[in-house]
């Protein structure tokens, strides 16, 4: 069985550049969803996406984007890069099965902007 | 507004004793709460979870206990273990909330050998 998986690792850009992050769900599982993690800090929900509709989405402006393909896979896009996204983005999969939920999260992204 | 609060930013335990880590949160509607563990460079592994309706979920040397008259959680390990060291987070979500999860800050636990 695959985990979830990430890339990039590492990623620097530059205020008011795009980037696109991506994100393999672990196999069998349908929804994805994305956090930012800022340092010092627990993890924000941005939004998620299940059956590749986006399923709920958190305080983040529409710069923040996202897409899921029909394999589960998903795509976190933001534009316009500001210096406060600096973070560590984190992807999760999951299995919406009854009330339980557990997420499974992948290494991270982590997005360094100057 | 931390709607899951983990107050205690650091905890440093003897190798062999018990590790007690605490949550606390204020939405009611929250109805089921995971612990994940997280080491650097790395994203946060699924510990152990309990359902509102339960007040106690063991896992090995992992045991939650609920407290929904009190609001609060706390984490269990028992007997600590240097490989444990890492920061601990709690997490809670609610089915009419698209089961999004609210994490807290997170407690940094060191087990010494």
């Amino acid at each position: 069985e695959t985990g979830v998986t990430q890339s990039p690792t590492h990623l620097i850009k530059t205020r008011g550049q795009q980037v696109t992050l991506r994100c393999s769900s672990q196999s069998g599982h349908n929804t994805v969803s994305w956090y930012q993690q800022a340092l010092g800090q627990g993890p924000q929900f941005i939004f998620q996406y299940y059956r590749e509709e986006e399923n709920g989405r958190g305080n983040f402006p529409p710069r923040f984007s996202g897409l899921q393909f029909p394999n589960y896979s998903s795509e976190l896009n933001v534009n316009a890069l500001e210096l406060d996204d600096s973070a560590l983005y984190l992807c999760a999969s999951s299995y919406p099965s009854g009330t339980y939920n557990e997420q499974f999260f992948g290494p991270g992204t982590r997005l360094t902007v100057l | 507004d931390q709607q899951v609060k983990q107050n205690s930013p650091s905890l440093s335990v003897q190798e062999g004793r018990i590790s007690i880590l605490n949550c606390d949160y204020t939405n009611s509607m929250f109805d089921y709460f995971l612990w994940y563990k997280k080491y650097p460079a790395e994203g946060p592994t699924f510990l152990i979870s309990i359902s509102s309706i339960k007040d106690k979920n063991e896992d090995g040397r992992f045991t939650v206990f609920l407290n929904k008259s009190a609001k609060h959680l706390s984490l269990h390990i028992v007997p600590s273990q240097p490989g444990d060291s890492a920061v601990y987070f709690c997490a809670a979500s609610n089915a009419g909330n698209n089961r999004k999860l609210i994490w807290g800050l997170g407690t940094s636990l060191a087990v010494n050998p």
